[in-house]
């Protein structure tokens, strides 16, 4: 089956550092991606729809010069948070899109923790 | 703007028991919904999608149904087991693969 990865897994930072989390589609390629966000014990709420090869679409509510993506390549997509503050820290999923061989499907990663001191 | 819900938001069961989950959504206007666990800080394991056209999915123990006109969906899971154990969650795709997702339902299977 399809894999996406994620990199890193959790992250610990301090208070006004930018960290950065990769999304890989690792067997197929994914001109769009997406990035959630999940609060504990709280749903996946969409943060932004990342297309490869042009600027990302950010929800409602998400600050887009916070939350920086790019989409450089159809496998890579990347989130970076900066000026991290503690309100940030959240478990983020990224999922990618597979549209090939007949199916439009996504593909969830596992995940990275951030917590920011 | 769609919203999901899902009730209830945690059960705890005895191994062996058959059970329903419920998943509700405000705009019936979708293209398909999926079904989705979780495990503690774990990502998500995709457990069935029904087409809006659909009426059900089966897969082993699981059955998931869609009534689009009344906005509902259930997860009926047969003969629980400890392993059942973990988070549910239901997502209506609103079109494009954007997911909105529900609440979840918290599900625990005791030996």
């Amino acid at each position: 089956g399809a894999v996406v990865s994620q990199h890193p897994s959790w992250v610990i930072c301090k208070s006004g550092t930018s960290v950065k989390i990769e999304c890989r589609s690792l067997d197929f390629q994914a001109t769009t991606m997406f990035w959630y966000r999940q609060f504990p014990k709280q749903s996946l709420m969409l943060m932004a729809t990342s297309n490869e090869g042009s600027k990302a679409t950010y929800e409602q509510g998400v600050e887009k010069d916070k939350f920086l993506i790019n989409h450089a390549s159809l496998t890579l997509s990347t989130l970076t948070v900066t000026s991290a503050h503690p309100e940030d820290s959240s478990f983020y999923i990224c999922s990618a899109r597979r549209t090939e061989v007949s199916t439009d499907t996504q593909y969830f990663g596992p995940g990275t923790r951030l917590t920011v001191l | 703007k769609q919203e999901v819900t899902q009730i209830p938001a945690a059960l705890s069961v005895p191994e062996g028991e058959n059970l329903v989950l419920n998943c509700s959504f405000t705009d019936s206007a979708i293209y398909n919904l999926q079904w989705f666990r979780q495990d503690p800080g774990k990502g998500l394991t995709s457990l069935l999608l029904i087409q809006s056209s659909q009426r059900e999915q089966t897969s082993g123990r699981l059955n998931a149904s869609l009534d689009k006109s009344s906005g509902r969906s259930t997860l009926y899971i047969a003969a629980s087991q400890p392993g059942d154990s973990a988070t549910y969650l239901c997502a209506v795709n609103t079109g494009f693969q954007k997911l909105v997702f529900g609440t979840g339902t918290r599900l625990l299977v005791s030996p």
